[in-house]
């Protein structure tokens, strides 16, 4: 079954320092793969999406198809990026449903 | 427009009664999408739609589990016969396509059985 893993619950960095998200999925196909943010008091929004190979408040995410992984980074942490985030997967076809892995709650300190 | 609305926020149950929540999708998109999110894990797919028609249903939604979505328009979940394992958020999204298309959540409903 099609499954994302998020293995960390936790991580908490500094003001500053780099970060990386871990996200790992398992399928074998050609899935799109998502980041979704979820900052206190409010609803889940998109952050960025693998097919757009954008950069969004500082973050990226590269899709790793030999290692299928597609970690989130971000080079100098802000506190306002402090939040849930969600790694998703969709499959190929017309449903759109996500996968969602388990989350991992970013704590930047001061 | 102000984004996907879902009612109520918060619903609190004795175990065995019904329950019926609403989403109410951005007007233009055609997809619509139930998730429920239990504490510590990240939202579970329930059921989706495209206009009207209900494509898909997870082996999450029990025959306790309806949806609706008359005209393509809001759509409705009921729980009949509520249990203590409902509890939970349930989400709703919506998109305006399929694989590759942004969806929009709303705040969800906090469903709590007693």
């Amino acid at each position: 079954a099609q499954r994302v893993t998020q293995p960390e619950k936790l991580l908490s960095v500094f003001k500053g320092a780099p970060v990386e998200l871990k996200c790992n999925y398992s399928y074998s196909g050609s899935p799109e793969l998502f980041w979704y943010v979820q900052y206190s008091r409010q609803r889940l929004q998109l952050l960025l999406r693998h097919i757009s190979r954008e950069s969004i408040k500082g973050f990226t995410a590269d899709l790793n198809k030999g290692e299928t992984s597609f970690h989130l980074k971000k080079p100098f942490a802000q506190e306002e990026d402090s939040a849930m985030y969600y790694c998703a997967l969709s499959l190929p076809g017309n449903t759109g449903k996500l996968i969602f892995g388990q989350g991992t709650t970013l704590q930047v300190k001061p | 427009d102000t984004g996907v609305s879902q009612d109520p926020r918060h619903k609190i149950t004795k175990r065995g009664q019904n329950v019926t929540f609403r989403c109410d999708p951005i007007s233009e998109h055609n997809r619509l999408y139930w998730y429920r999110q239990t504490l510590g894990q990240g939202p579970e797919f329930l059921t989706y739609f495209q206009n009207e028609a209900q494509l898909e249903k997870s082996r999450l939604l029990s025959d306790r589990f309806s949806a609706e979505r008359p005209k393509g328009s809001f759509s409705t979940l009921e729980i009949q016969r509520t249990e203590q394992g409902d509890s939970a958020m349930y989400l709703c999204a919506s998109s305006l396509g399929g694989q590759s298309y942004e969806q929009y959540f709303g705040p969800g409903t906090r469903l709590t059985v007693t």
